[in-house]
């Protein structure tokens, strides 16, 4: 069975450039949740959706930060501008239902210069 | 500061020694979660406990959920290079909130 699948898996580009995640959850899933992991401030959760609808978005940092999932089977976490700080691994996570048990992707590294 | 505090962050053990990792929180948790992550990848689940006081054991790994919900253990038997890895425990509080720890570091050398 596939697993999460998220692209890129690296992604490097200069600081005020436009940056898009993309995720695939498992299908069947019906929770999906986008995360930040830093040495710093380890994993951190940003934003969590629930039948395609954001129900918690607490996490995300400040405006240039913006997720959708305009269905089931695909989600997309934006950054726009992007700044040197924005460079972390990205996890998309998805479940059946609710906080567990996720099932996480391999990440988006992400790398702004 | 986080929520949930792992202890300790780092940890380099020979292959055969035996290991604790703890998680501690002032909160009272409705569940939580063991997860380890390799690099690379992303963190993959392992265990979740709800009950306090609950054990549970995955082969050489055994979990413990405090008697108040707001700590938990994983223990190690026999330490193997394959253990190696960041462990990260997560707990859902009783507003529907979800958190990870700090995360500790394995190294177990051959």
């Amino acid at each position: 069975d596939a697993g999460v699948i998220q692209s890129p898996r690296h992604e490097v580009t200069e600081m005020g450039q436009e940056v898009t995640l993309r995720c695939k959850p498992i299908s069947g899933h019906n929770s999906l949740f986008w995360y930040r992991q830093t040495m710093m401030r380890g994993l951190e959760l940003l934003i969590y959706f629930n039948n395609n609808v954001p129900i918690d978005d607490s996490g995300m940092p400040e405006d240039r930060f913006s997720a959708k999932m305009p269905n089931a089977s695909f989600s997309t976490l934006k950054i726009q501008p992007s700044e040197p700080r924005d460079s972390a691994v990205y996890f998309c996570a998805s479940s059946i239902q609710g906080w567990q048990p996720q099932h996480f992707g391999d990440g988006t590294r992400l790398s702004i210069l | 500061t986080q929520l949930l505090e792992q202890s300790p962050q780092f940890l380099s053990i020979q292959e055969g020694e035996n290991l604790t990792v703890y998680c501690n929180s002032s909160s009272v948790f409705s569940s939580l979660q063991w997860y380890r992550q390799e690099p690379g990848e992303g963190p993959v689940l392992l265990v979740t406990v709800v009950t306090g006081g609950e054990v549970k054991k995955l082969k050489r790994l055994t979990f413990q959920f405090g008697d108040a919900r707001k700590d938990s253990s994983l223990h190690i038997t026999a330490a193997q290079p394959g253990d190696t890895g960041l462990y990260l425990c997560a707990g859902e509080d009783n507003f529907n909130k979800f958190y990870f720890g700090s995360g500790t570091k394995l190294n177990v050398k051959p």
